[in-house]
C-alpha cells in the first residue's frame, strides 16, 4: 500500500493519560498536514509540515498537543493528559508542494481516539 | 481566516437523479477548491478539483462549476447511482506561492443518500 498510513486505527484511553499516534505519508510527498473531525463534521486542519518544519499550527492545538516530523518523513502527533473533548477521528493527510504540480492533499484512514 | 459554507446538510435523490451540492468561501485569495467524499468509517478521497483559472471541470458524472466573483463553487453529480450515498465535503485553499496547498477548509458536509 503506497498511500498515507496510520497507526493505531482506534485508540480508547483514560481521562488524564498521554497518547500518541503515528502518520506515514506517501513517500515522495514533502509536506504533512494533521486534521481532527467530528462526527458529522468536516476535518479541522491543526498542523502542518513541510519536511520536518512544523510551518503552522491551528489555535484549535492547545499546548496539550505536540507534533514532530524528526527526519521529514514519518510524523507523530501526541496528546498529554487527554480530556474527553479530544474524542475525534484523527486525520493524517500528505501533499507534494509544488507550484506547478496539484498539490492534491491525499488522507490516511484516521485514527479514531475515544478518552473514556 | 477562510470560512466554507455547505449546504445542503442531507440530500436524498432517486437513482438516476442529479444530485447537486453548493459551497460558499470567504477569502478571494483561496483559489484551489477540490472535493471529497468520505464513505463511512473510512479516510476522504478526493474525487474532482478544480483551480481558479477555470470555471467548470468535468470528469465523467461529476462536474465542478467556480464563480470566483459570486465565491462559491458546486459539486453536479449526473445519473446517481446507490454507490455515489457517502457524505461529501467541499474544501478551499489559498496557494500564496505554493506554500499552503493541502491546509485545507473544509466545509461541513452533505450527506448524500441515492435510493435505489
Amino acid at each position: 500500500d503506497t498511500g498515507v498510513s496510520q497507526d493505531p486505527r482506534h485508540k480508547i484511553t483514560k481521562r488524564g493519560q498521554n497518547v500518541t499516534f503515528r502518520c506515514d505519508p506517501i513517500s515522495e510527498h514533502n509536506r504533512l498536514y494533521w486534521y481532527r473531525q467530528t462526527l458529522g463534521q468536516g476535518p479541522e486542519f491543526l498542523t502542518y509540515f513541510q519536511n520536518e518544519a512544523q510551518l503552522e499550527k491551528s489555535r484549535l492545538l492547545s499546548d496539550r498537543f505536540s507534533a514532530e516530523r524528526p527526519k521529514g518523513s514519518f510524523s507523530t502527533l501526541e496528546i498529554q493528559r487527554t480530556e474527553q473533548g479530544d474524542s475525534a477521528m484523527y486525520l493524517c493527510a500528505s501533499s507534494l508542494g509544488s507550484v506547478i504540480g496539484r498539490g492534491e492533499a491525499f488522507f490516511g484512514q484516521g485514527t479514531r481516539l475515544t478518552v473514556v | 481566516g477562510e470560512n466554507v459554507e455547505q449546504h445542503p446538510s442531507t440530500l436524498s435523490v432517486q437513482e438516476g437523479d442529479s444530485a447537486v451540492i453548493k459551497c460558499t468561501y470567504s477569502d478571494s485569495a483561496s483559489n484551489y477548491f477540490p472535493w471529497y467524499k468520505q464513505e463511512l468509517g473510512k479516510r476522504p478521497q478526493l474525487i474532482i478539483d478544480i483551480r481558479s483559472n477555470v470555471g467548470e471541470k468535468k470528469d465523467q458524472r461529476i462536474a465542478v462549476t467556480l464563480n470566483k466573483t459570486a465565491k462559491h463553487f458546486s459539486l453536479h453529480i449526473t445519473e446517481t447511482q446507490p454507490e455515489d450515498s457517502a457524505v461529501y465535503f467541499c474544501a478551499a485553499t489559498p496557494n500564496a506561492g505554493g506554500t499552503s496547498y493541502g491546509k485545507l477548509t473544509f466545509g461541513q458536509g452533505t450527506i448524500l443518500t441515492v435510493h435505489p
